[in-house]
């Protein structure tokens, strides 16, 4: 089974609606990342949380929520969707005071 | 400025060769430095890091970091077709923060 996993792992949504992309590892890292991807853009940090109680915005946190329901567990929530919020969304975690972050499979949204 | 550059690419090196891949920081305080590579439709997956100034060599990776001058490089000896991919830079700025990453550079290595 996959350490670091990402549900749904593709979806299409409508402007307006509301969309949660949820992360779950297995890894028993502390800290978990939300980031997403663009062409041409790199990747880009969202939120971050380095423990159930800690959460911290990225570069990009605008339009974005986030929920840490576990050590194991990370939700992204779009508010209400919107078309440039359209990318590819990763999550990743990493252990304190080490260095790599681990990656899940990414999440590939639409928003119409 | 934005915190991590790298030029895009593509860059195009035959087999066998040496690539270069080349990345500048601005926050001079940063302290850890990553090489990310990342297939077309997969997750990035970690390749090496480095702290200290000077050269770090894995196999065939090595990478190159000059913090005076604020750049870091990675450098692949003997380049394969399966090394063809996107390489992401990305930087720590400093203890207790998350990594930010370039726009990484496409690597095409041909056969």
């Amino acid at each position: 089974d996959a350490d670091v996993t990402q549900t749904p792992r593709n979806r299409i949504t409508k402007t307006g609606k509301r969309i949660m992309l949820e992360c779950s590892q297995t890894k028993g890292h502390d800290r978990m990342y939300w980031y997403r991807q663009d062409p041409g853009l790199g990747l880009r940090l969202i939120y971050y949380s380095f423990d159930v109680k800690d959460i911290n915005k990225g570069e990009i946190s605008d339009g974005y929520s986030v929920s840490r329901q576990a050590q194991a567990k990370f939700s992204l929530s779009l508010e209400s969707a919107i078309p440039n919020q359209t990318a590819l969304y990763f999550c990743a975690t990493s252990e304190g005071g080490t260095n790599e972050q681990f990656f899940g499979p990414g999440t590939r949204l639409t928003v119409l | 400025q934005k915190e991590v550059e790298q030029n895009s690419g593509p860059l195009s090196v035959p087999e066998g060769a040496i690539a270069s891949l080349n990345c500048t920081y601005s926050d001079r305080g940063s302290q850890s430095f990553f090489w990310y590579r990342q297939y077309s439709g997969k997750s990035p997956e970690l390749i090496m890091f480095i702290y200290s100034n000077g050269d770090k060599e894995d196999g065939r990776f090595t990478a190159q970091l000059n913090k005076a001058s604020q750049y870091v490089s990675l450098l692949i000896r003997d380049s394969q077709p399966s090394d063809s991919a996107t390489y992401l830079c990305a930087v720590k700025r400093q203890a207790g923060t998350a990594l930010i990453f370039g726009k990484g550079t496409t690597l095409s290595v041909s056969s």
